[in-house]
């Protein structure tokens, strides 16, 4: 079965550059999150969106945005990257979002490194 | 937001059940338990979810309290490939968002 794709795997940056992570849902599926996984960490949330408009909001710092384009595929940015933003990105996907008993799948990540 | 507790590590021997506690005292009535597992810097992989009963599937079963507050997640043979931080989460729902909230899980080691 189709999974969650995410590009690039691996990421390395210089602080200050700016960084874009792609996600592409699992077909059908209309919602993504964001999730960033600093080393040693557990996931935290950052962002979510259902059908192309946020739905809401975790610890996304400001210097990043995200949005969720007409074929469900979202994109991550970071800008003015900092050393702290050296993590494991994951982006996630599930098919109507207002059900509670309804399933995320995660991708395998996205590695940057920023240097 | 209903918390999840669960003990930081456990220990099973391989062949064994490994049976994984958590506690969700404040869940409420709408709000389902569900279980993940992160192998080493992978995805999260999805496990198993339920509301009031008890569920089982090819990887596991879930056991639910009768008051729902809280929950055991059993692994029927642990084999290696079981080692992984596992994850209890309660689905929160959020205006039009029904977002995970991962709490820090615990690290279950398989031993040989």
């Amino acid at each position: 079965a189709a999974g969650v794709i995410q590009s690039p795997r691996h990421l390395i940056k210089e602080k200050r550059e700016t960084a874009t992570l792609k996600c592409y849902p699992i077909p059908r599926h209309d919602t993504v999150y964001w999730y960033q996984q600093g080393p040693g960490q557990d996931p935290q949330f950052l962002i979510s969106f259902y059908e192309k408009m946020q739905s809401d909001k975790g610890s996304i710092p400001d210097r990043f945005s995200a949005q969720q384009f007409s074929d469900y595929h979202s994109e991550l940015n970071m800008s003015s990257l900092e050393l702290g933003d050296s993590a494991l990105y994951f982006c996630a996907s599930s098919f109507f979002e207002n059900t509670p008993g309804n399933t995320i799948y995660f991708g395998e990540g996205s590695w940057l490194t920023v240097v | 937001d209903a918390k999840t507790t669960q003990p930081p590590s456990m220990d099973c021997a391989e062949g064994r059940a490994a049976n994984l506690p958590c506690n969700h005292s404040t869940i409420s009535g709408n709000e389902y338990v569900y279980w993940y597992r992160q192998i080493h810097s992978q995805g999260p992989q999805y496990i198993i979810h339920g509301l009031k009963n008890n569920e089982t599937n090819e990887m596991a079963s879930l056991i639910i309290t009768e008051d729902r507050k809280s929950s055991t997640l059993i692994l029927p043979h642990a084999t290696l490939r079981d080692t992984a931080v596992y994850y209890c989460i309660v689905r929160v729902p959020f205006n039009t968002g029904n977002q995970f909230y991962f709490g820090t899980g615990t690290s279950l080691t398989v031993i040989p």
